[in-house]
């Protein structure tokens, strides 16, 4: 059973960083792109980063303008976000997700409040 | 980029009813790219379909997805108490390589 488990979140003061993580379990970790898509408080989903399966390839979202970083290290199977410079619309629940054309697994999400 | 709008944002049917749920793009995209999702209250995203009308593994066949170009829709053929959630299109873009939600229809019941 594909299980992605997200942690780190938590309240953190504008300008702060973070680190997330997701814990990948129950298929090849290493044989797939991955991603972070986020959803504000009663709002829609928004992609986040992607990261291919050898972390050759890296994308972000045009509003991060530079302040996250996606990593993974395949041998812990395992996904990161550092989020830098934190404002408050960053304020989410960041879902980790499994997928190159379609996010096709889910985890439960982790929720990054940001708030003074 | 390519922006999705999804119609209608809200749309409120009984159980048993026709759901059609439509999503445009603003432009021509691949059906290849093209995925629906759904989402309840308080859980994550679910894959339903994929490829624009394929469903996910589990996926009852009382949905279904088709369109092509920029025109789109999900249908639910039959709605069951259960199917009651916010229901997402989302498309792959490759240039660059970024994933692309549409707003939103939430689906409640009458």
């Amino acid at each position: 059973e594909v299980q992605l488990v997200e942690s780190g979140g938590g309240l953190v003061k504008p300008g702060g960083s973070l680190r997330l993580s997701c814990a990948a379990s129950g298929f090849i970790f290493s044989s797939y792109t991955m991603n972070w898509v986020r959803q504000a408080p009663g709002k829609g989903l928004e992609w986040v980063s992607s990261i291919s399966s050898s972390s050759s390839y890296i994308y972000y979202a045009d509003s991060l303008r530079g302040r996250f970083t996606i990593s993974r290290d395949n041998a812990e199977n395992s996904l990161y976000l550092q989020m830098n410079s934190v404002r408050v619309d960053d304020t989410a629940v960041y879902y980790c997700t499994r997928g190159g054309w379609y996010p096709d697994y889910w985890g439960q999400g982790t929720l990054v409040t940001v708030s003074s | 980029e390519i922006v999705l709008t999804q119609s209608p944002g809200a749309l409120s049917l009984s159980p048993g009813e026709r759901a059609t749920l439509s999503c445009r793009a603003s432009q021509s995209i691949s059906s290849d790219y093209l995925a629906w999702f759904q989402q309840k209250p308080g859980q994550a995203p679910r894959l339903l379909i994929r490829g624009a009308s394929t469903r996910a593994t589990g996926i009852p066949d009382r949905f279904s997805g088709s369109g092509s170009g920029t025109d789109f829709t999900l249908t639910i053929s039959r709605l069951e108490p259960e199917d009651f959630a916010v229901y997402y299109c989302q498309q792959y873009g490759t240039s660059p390589p970024m994933y692309t939600f549409g707003q939103g229809t939430k689906l409640e019941i009458k």
